[in-house]
């Protein structure tokens, strides 16, 4: 079984300029989600898809990022303009259903914003 | 409200000996708990969960840990620490009735040969 692809996997751009990952969840998955990784932190939750919804996007800062999930599969995040404290690693995850359900990870894009 | 509170974030065994993660909840609702290991450049996999059946939970690699609703604890514990362990670990919690995780800082593993 294909687990969860990411792309890029490491990204460099200057801050104010835009960016997007791309994620592709492992097949049949309903649930998808966008976390934000900072060095030296745990993953914290950006965004959450059930098929082509938004089920929770509270912690996304909606004035510089968005995603989506056309057709209720592949999901984009964009971010712009991008500043430096968004440095990070954006992960991927996908679970079959919602609750109390295992995610499984995509190996995620580490982005540099200079 | 809830958290999850790793309490160390280095953690430095000798290969052999015992390892011990801790890890310490808050919730007002019976949560589901999880640990994932993360190794350099790679995703996060899961090691176990805890989701209301039997309170200690075997996991891979050799790794359990048991829900203690009393000392609201999920530590995580190995007999016997292997070169291959060293890589960071989270602790991660999930309500019930609602489908938000939330990680915790991160424990890193050291193991010495």
């Amino acid at each position: 079984e294909a687990g969860v692809a990411q792309s890029p996997r490491y990204k460099i751009i200057e801050k104010r300029q835009s960016v997007a990952f791309w994620c592709n969840p492992i097949s049949g998955h309903a649930t998808l989600y966008w976390y934000q990784q900072i060095l030296g932190q745990g993953p914290k939750l950006l965004i959450q898809f059930q098929n082509n919804g938004v089920v929770d996007d509270s912690q996304l800062p909606k004035d510089r990022f968005s995603a989506e999930r056309l057709k209720g599969v592949d999901s984009t995040l964009k971010i712009q303009p991008a500043k430096l404290e968004d440095s990070a690693v954006y992960l991927c995850a996908s679970s079959l259903r919602q609750k109390q359900e295992t995610q499984y990870f995509g190996p995620g894009t580490r982005l540099l914003v200079l | 409200a809830q958290s999850v509170t790793q309490l160390d974030s280095h953690v430095s065994v000798s290969e052999g000996t015992p390892v011990l993660l801790r890890c310490n909840y808050s919730s007002s609702y019976s949560p589901s708990l999880f640990w994932y290991v993360q190794h350099p450049n790679k995703g996060l996999q899961l090691l176990l969960k805890y989701t209301s059946a039997a309170t200690l939970v075997k996991g891979i690699n050799g790794f359990e840990a048991e829900f203690k609703k009393s000392e609201t604890s999920f530590h995580l514990t190995k007999p016997s620490a292997h070169m291959s362990d060293a890589a960071e670990y989270f602790c991660v919690v999930n309500l019930y009735n609602f489908n938000k995780f939330y990680f915790g800082s991160g424990t890193k593993l050291n193991v010495k040969p």
